[in-house]
């Protein structure tokens, strides 16, 4: 256990569906993130939040909306994706410049 | 920009072998380093972080260098073991913990 939890593990969703992923941490720390990681390319920056604020945004399409309402939650909110967009979302948290801890992710498919 | 690269892409050894794990980036400026460890389908585990003023860190089995002058990290595993088998995962961060840019990972499959 890494002290940040995603949920849920695995989700199928529809090109037209809305869904929610989410992000809890219990490390005390001020900063969180989401990465995006598709089959045989690097981890991608996706999304920073530093005191609740976003600090960053890294050419996500609106299609994905990302959602911080205190220092230990956030989510990503999915709408109308394209089955290019499944792929592992991990969520990330840290408190400064120490070192950052990562969640088990999310699997998501889209069909 | 800042790009991180990992070599080899693909590596395996028989058990009880000692292997090394070469990391590069490109803008020497940087604050930290990290190494993950990841499972199939699974999320990052920390392995080491070194700081931008040291040059090594350890960890039982694991060694990692850094030398920020040349872009380069290396990760040392000892006398590895068939449970070592894993993704692993070089990072680097400009100015923020978690804002991370990533290698491609080199995967690892030590035979029993």
């Amino acid at each position: 256990e890494t002290g940040v939890t995603q949920t849920p593990r695995h989700l199928v969703m529809g090109m037209t569906n809305k869904k929610s992923l989410k992000c809890e941490q219990h490390l005390g720390h001020n900063a969180m993130y989401w990465y995006k990681q598709s089959a045989k390319k690097p981890l991608e920056l996706m999304f920073v939040y530093s005191l609740e604020e976003r600090v960053e945004n890294n050419s996500v399409p609106s299609r994905f909306s990302p959602e911080c309402p205190n220092s230990s939650h956030l989510f990503l909110h999915l709408h109308t994706l394209q089955p290019e967009d499944s792929a592992l979302y991990l969520c990330a948290s840290s408190r400064g410049l120490t070192q950052a801890f990562f969640g088990q992710g999310t699997r998501l498919t889209v069909v | 920009k800042q790009e991180v690269t990992q070599i080899p892409a693909a590596l395996s050894v028989p058990e009880g072998e000692n292997l090394v794990l070469n990391c590069s980036f490109t803008d020497s400026a940087i604050y930290n380093l990290q190494w993950f460890r990841q499972d199939p389908g699974k999320g990052l585990t920390s392995l080491l972080l070194i700081q931008s003023s040291q040059r090594e860190q350890t960890s039982g089995r694991l060694n990692a260098s850094l030398d920020k002058s040349s872009g380069r990290s290396t990760l040392y595993i000892a006398a590895s073991q068939p449970g070592d088998s894993a993704t692993y995962l070089c990072a680097v961060s400009n100015n923020q913990g978690g804002k991370l840019i990533f290698g491609q990972g080199t995967e690892l499959s030590v035979k029993p």
